[in-house]
């Protein structure tokens, strides 16, 4: 069975650091996705990662995917206070089903 | 334009009651999801349907029905409930091919008294 794990699970930072947030999965699969979810609201799509080696940035997020080392990582260059949020890697693992990680749940202070 | 809403938004009710959750997206996808979310905040898959039909039946009581009447609506019936029910439930959607992400909506918060 596949499992996902995500760390830090809570990640405290000043404005303006740079952290990563790191996505672990047992099984093969080259499908990652990266959610936000801020609290008592719904899931938003931030990265799809399709193959090895893929990169995608947006504003201060980057997302990247080695397959064979199965991590994905999250980076935040120079965090402003609006990144706070609970941040979610998810694996596609055969028709369509999403694993997903435990969440990261980043808190950006002034 | 909501793409994927779920009615109702809160449900507060009691042990034994039978309630159900209402899900419709008009994005066009054919595949449907529903998700629970406990208070650590784990999401996990409960039931997917393409196309009216049942692809993903997770480990979960048969107290928890899905009905799919057509490709843009799927319910989540569930009877007498229990304080371990207690969750946000969501539902998804996406288009059948891969590759792309799903689209959650805003939730449906249910507290068992």
């Amino acid at each position: 069975e596949l499992k996902v794990e995500q760390n830090p699970l809570f990640l405290s930072m000043q404005e303006g650091k740079n952290y990563t947030i790191y996505c672990n999965y047992s099984t093969t699969s080259d499908r990652l996705y990266w959610y936000r979810q801020d609290p008592g609201k719904s899931l938003e799509s931030l990265f799809v990662l399709l193959s090895n080696g893929a990169v995608k940035q947006e504003g201060r997020l980057m997302a990247s995917l080695d397959t064979k080392a199965r991590l994905s990582t999250l980076h935040i260059t120079a965090a402003v206070h609006d990144l706070s949020a609970t941040y979610f890697c998810a694996v596609e693992w055969g028709a369509q089903k999403l694993v997903f990680g435990q969440g990261t749940r980043l808190t950006i202070n002034p | 334009d909501t793409a994927v809403s779920q009615t109702p938004k809160y449900l507060v009710t009691q042990m034994g009651n039978d309630k159900s959750i209402k899900c419709e997206q008009n994005l066009g996808h054919d595949t449907m999801y529903w998700y629970k979310q406990d208070s650590k905040k784990f999401l996990k898959i409960m039931f997917s349907y393409n196309n009216k039909e049942l692809i993903i039946n997770e480990t979960v009581p048969n107290r928890f029905s899905p009905k799919s009447p057509d490709k843009a609506h799927l319910n989540l019936h569930i009877n007498s409930l229990e304080l371990g029910d207690s969750a946000v439930y969501f539902c998804a959607s996406s288009p059948m091919m891969g590759n792309q992400p799903q689209h959650f909506g805003d939730g449906t918060r249910l507290s068992i008294l």
